[in-house]
């Protein structure tokens, strides 16, 4: 199916366990970008990459890491869990261009006991 | 660095009120201005946008004007309706050129809730 999908749609993990969100993309956007959604902050930027094997930090990317080694493809891993890293994680893909759309995810629930 | 600001929530209105949802910007240059809409459970989805100064972005009755002189972009609708309810997100992005690398940056959300 054509769009941008995440997995899983909800996760719960414990404290310091490693645990990686996935994300695809059907169009070949060029721009690719994760962001974490909690109350009262809105939508804050962890990381973006504007094409394959390129990546850059967000506003909040502590703890995170990515990879891009294929365009449609962004992984978000979290590499030693904490509690405050429970949120609502929505990925997002943009052709480019400032004007451009951006198309997100579902969005995946992560709990971290 | 690039922010928006967003009146607080939440917005609670009667069915076929007047909305506006105050949003202002700061950012280098001249930025693409966007709202976006979130339903319970869903992910983001474009509401509308507009890419320079005094354009006016339109969909579903809703309405916005990048307006320069003030960092504005507020959101209205003359006739809201059940239906509306959503978190509505104001953001902007700026393109590669001007060291905005098509970032989207967004303000926290303004929660709106109609009722019959």
């Amino acid at each position: 199916d054509a769009g941008i999908t995440q997995s899983p749609r909800y996760k719960i993990t414990e404290t310091g366990r490693q645990v990686t969100l996935m994300c695809h993309q059907t169009w070949s956007h060029s721009y690719m970008f994760w962001y974490r959604q909690d109350l009262g902050h809105g939508l804050r930027l962890i990381y973006y990459s504007a094409a394959a094997d390129i990546t850059d930090k967000g506003e909040v990317p502590d703890g995170y890491v990515v990879s891009r080694s294929k365009t449609e493809n962004f992984p978000l891993t979290l590499e030693s869990a904490t509690r405050s890293q429970t949120s609502v994680y929505f990925c997002a893909s943009r052709k480019g261009g400032d004007g451009g759309e951006a198309f997100f995810g579902q969005g995946t629930r992560l709990t971290v006991v | 660095g690039d922010s928006v600001t967003q009146m607080e929530g939440p917005v609670t209105l009667s069915e076929e009120a007047f909305l506006t949802i105050n949003c202002t910007y700061t950012a280098t240059g001249y930025p693409s201005l966007f709202w976006y809409v979130q339903y319970p459970g869903e992910g983001l989805q474009l509401l509308l946008k507009a890419t320079k100064a005094d354009d006016k972005g339109s969909n579903k009755g809703f309405e916005a004007t990048y307006r320069k002189e003030t960092t504005s972009f507020h959101l209205e609708k003359g006739s809201v309706q059940v239906s509306d309810s959503a978190v509505y997100f104001c953001a902007l992005s700026r393109n590669m050129f001007s060291g905005g690398y098509n970032k989207l940056i967004f303000g926290a959300g303004t929660r709106l809730a109609v009722h019959p």
